[in-house]
């Protein structure tokens, strides 16, 4: 069955870096999107960043445009962030998701990870 | 605008229906997707497009559309529908995502 298993959270220092990765199975990677949504902690679900399934487009939310970098290796069924410049207001669990459409996007999340949390503290 | 809006929360009474919306600019160009969060979980993708449940859905979901609103109707809602509902849509642009700030649904 299709997974998405994210890890690399954990506690960094404002102005730290982090990358995060998320590995699948159970699907095709190379023929799917991929997102990166985060959810602070009480707080709604925020969108951060898409990778197009041929890694061709990739388009980011303002909060994190210049600081993070959405990347993935087809060969390794994995997506991956690299978040440098971390601010406190960056804290929240980090969600890797699938995007509907194959060799397309579609902007809706069929599948999901469970998350990792990023704490950004001194 | 680039902003979806939703009421922060929504109660039903068990058995009866109950709609959630959404208002946004976007809403006039794009369909909204609806997932559904239950406390500690991942979300869940209930609702995509015009109106197309994923698999494992109840049929009880629904959507609908009128100018720049999504609705989301549970026909007979269930305790298990307790949960917060999120839409989402594409922005302007086509190239990035919104997302309302969820409806906390509560089945009485």
């Amino acid at each position: 069955q299709v997974q998405l298993v994210e890890s690399g959270g954990g506690v960094v220092q404002p102005g730290k870096s982090l990358r995060l990765s998320c590995v699948v199975s159970g699907f095709s990677f190379s023929r799917f999107g991929m997102h990166w949504v985060r959810q602070a902690p009480g707080k709604g679900l925020e969108w951060v960043a898409v990778l197009s399934y041929d890694g061709g487009n990739k388009y980011y939310a303002d909060s994190v445009k210049g600081r993070f970098t959405i990347s993935r290796d087809n060969s390794k069924n994995t997506l991956f962030l690299e978040m440098s410049s971390l601010r406190a207001d960056d804290t929240a669990i980090y969600y890797c998701a699938r995007d509907y459409c194959a060799t397309s996007t579609c902007y809706y999340f069929d599948y999901w990870g469970q998350g990792t949390l990023v704490t950004v503290s001194s | 605008s680039s902003e979806l809006t939703q009421d922060p929360a929504v109660s039903v009474a068990l058995g009866q229906t109950v709609r959630i919306s959404c208002q946004g600019d976007s809403l006039r160009t794009y369909y909204a997707g609806w997932y559904q969060q239950k406390p500690g979980q991942a979300p869940v993708l209930v609702i995509y497009g015009k109106n197309n449940r994923p698999s494992g859905i109840p049929d009880r979901f629904s959507a609908s559309n009128s100018g720049n609103t999504a609705s989301l109707t549970i026909t007979g809602a269930q305790a298990e529908d307790e949960a917060d509902y999120s839409c989402n849509s594409r922005d302007s642009s086509g190239n990035h995502v919104l997302f309302g700030g969820g409806t906390k649904l509560t089945v009485l």
